[in-house]
């Protein structure tokens, strides 16, 4: 059974840093994109970054770029987003998604982790 | 950037009935790159339909999606109890590469 969960979230003020975790199982991790994606009552669902299966290719949406980053480890089977210079506006349910060639969407979702960024 | 609209916000039926969703793209997108995604309070997303019309692992046939260019459909053909939820359009484009997504419809039983 596919399974990801996610963790690391938390309440953080602003200009501060967190770092996201997603472990994996179930599946070869190593062979497929995985992406973080989140979600919030305003602006509902939010695509935040891709990367490959090797690393070889990372994608941030514009939101985030030059202030969060990517990364996995193949070896742990687990997938990171390092955020940094937090905004109000990063306030939200953060959840790491696999995706595939075949569907080019998010096969499968892990269950969220909160962060909540406020003074 | 591509935005997607989803209509109606809210769609109120019995089980039993027919639910049509509507998913508009503000330009043309890939059918290979057009999504459904299923959503339940305090669940993740599930995918549900992918390049349009392909059905993910596990999902029942009463789900079908149709659909090309800059409008598209998620049709379920007898609504059943568990399949009130909200339901979310995506798509992705390769240029620049990102992904969007609709804004949802919450289908709720009347």
């Amino acid at each position: 059974e596919v399974q990801l969960v996610d963790s690391g979230g938390g309440l953080v003020k602003p200009g501060g840093s967190l770092r996201l975790s997603c472990a994996a199982s179930g599946f070869t991790f190593s062979s497929y994109t995985m992406n973080w994606v989140r979600q919030t009552p305003g602006k509902g669902l939010e695509w935040v970054s891709s990367i490959s299966s090797s690393s070889s290719y990372i994608y941030y949406a514009d939101s985030v770029k030059g202030r969060f980053t990517i990364s996995r480890d193949n070896a742990k089977n687990s997938l990171y987003l390092q955020m940094n210079s937090l905004l109000a506006e990063d306030t939200a349910l953060y959840y790491c998604a696999s995706s595939t060639v075949t569907t080019m969407s998010f096969d499968y979702w892990g269950q969220g982790t909160l962060v909540t960024v406020s003074s | 950037e591509i935005v997607l609209t989803q209509s109606p916000g809210t769609l109120s039926l019995s089980p039993g009935e027919r639910a049509t969703l509507s998913c508009r793209a503000s330009q043309s997108v890939s059918s290979s790159y057009l999504a459904w995604h299923q959503q339940k309070p305090g669940q993740a997303p599930r995918l549900l339909i992918y390049g349009t019309t392909n059905r993910a692992a596990g999902i029942p046939d009463r789900f079908s999606g149709s659909g090309s260019g800059t409008d598209f459909t998620l049709t379920i053909s007898r609504l059943e109890p568990e399949d009130f939820a909200v339901y979310y359009c995506q798509q992705y484009s390769s240029s620049p590469r990102m992904y969007t997504f609709g804004q949802g419809t919450k289908l709720e039983i009347k």
